[in-house]
């Protein structure tokens, strides 16, 4: 079985400050795991996604993700928060050749002029 | 493409009534989702389509809900009767193969309110 246990339902940071969303997965297989932004009222949109290739991922709008198999995280960052980043984040795990994704309970990042 | 295309965006109905969301994929895609979103339960995979054939619908709730895919171009998720808890948002997805290789496209949601 997989999940993902997403630290902090709520983030703010100034802008131009580092952005650090926080993830941690449990898979009893290989996992793929996935960010996703989701601005109000839209559908998700794909941020990034790790598939067992390069543990560093780099996604849209600057965002990366490191997954880390020590401490079962994929934590997703941001050197420079912009305004335009506010929105709900969320992670999301899924086994090798599976399709169904199990997500995390989101995080609401805030960012502060 | 105009992305994947949900209707109605909003929905309002009173309690015992039948209820049918619909999805319209990216064409070509092959690989059709449709989640719930609620405050509760975060957001939640229902049921997935491969090629019109449903995979896994181990989220459907219960047997009120069903989903049909009669064509690669159009999906329904029905509900008879709805319930009040069945109030949330309803997502529908398409990918062009496995969302491990590919991008997971979203459409806008049904905002679904059972009264």
């Amino acid at each position: 079985a997989q999940s993902v246990t997403q630290l902090g339902s709520h983030v703010s940071v100034s802008e131009g400050a580092l952005v650090l969303l926080r993830c941690n997965y449990s898979s009893s297989v290989p996992p793929y795991l996935f960010w996703y932004v989701q601005y109000p009222n839209q559908g998700l949109q794909l941020l990034l996604k790790y598939t067992s290739a390069a543990t560093l991922v780099k996604g849209i709008n600057g965002f990366e993700a490191e997954f880390k198999k020590s401490e079962t995280s994929f934590h997703l960052t941001k050197p420079s928060a912009h305004m335009s980043d506010a929105a709900e984040y969320f992670c999301a795990v899924t086994a090798t050749g599976a399709n169904n994704l199990f997500f995390g309970t989101g995080t609401r990042l805030t960012v502060i002029p | 493409d105009a992305g994947v295309i949900q209707s109605p965006r909003h929905e309002v109905t009173e309690m015992g009534q039948e209820v049918t969301l619909r999805c319209k994929p990216i064409s070509g895609h092959d690989y059709l989702f449709w989640y719930r979103q609620t405050m509760m339960r975060g957001l939640e995979l229902l049921i997935y389509f491969n090629n019109n054939v449903p995979i896994d619908d181990s989220g459907m709730p219960e047997d009120r809900f069903s989903a049909k895919m009669p064509n690669a171009s159009f999906s329904t998720l029905k509900i008879q009767p709805s319930e009040p808890r069945d109030s949330a948002v309803y997502f529908c997805a398409s990918t062009q193969g496995t969302i491990a290789k590919n991008i997971q496209y979203f459409g806008a949601g049904t905002r679904l309110s059972v009264l």
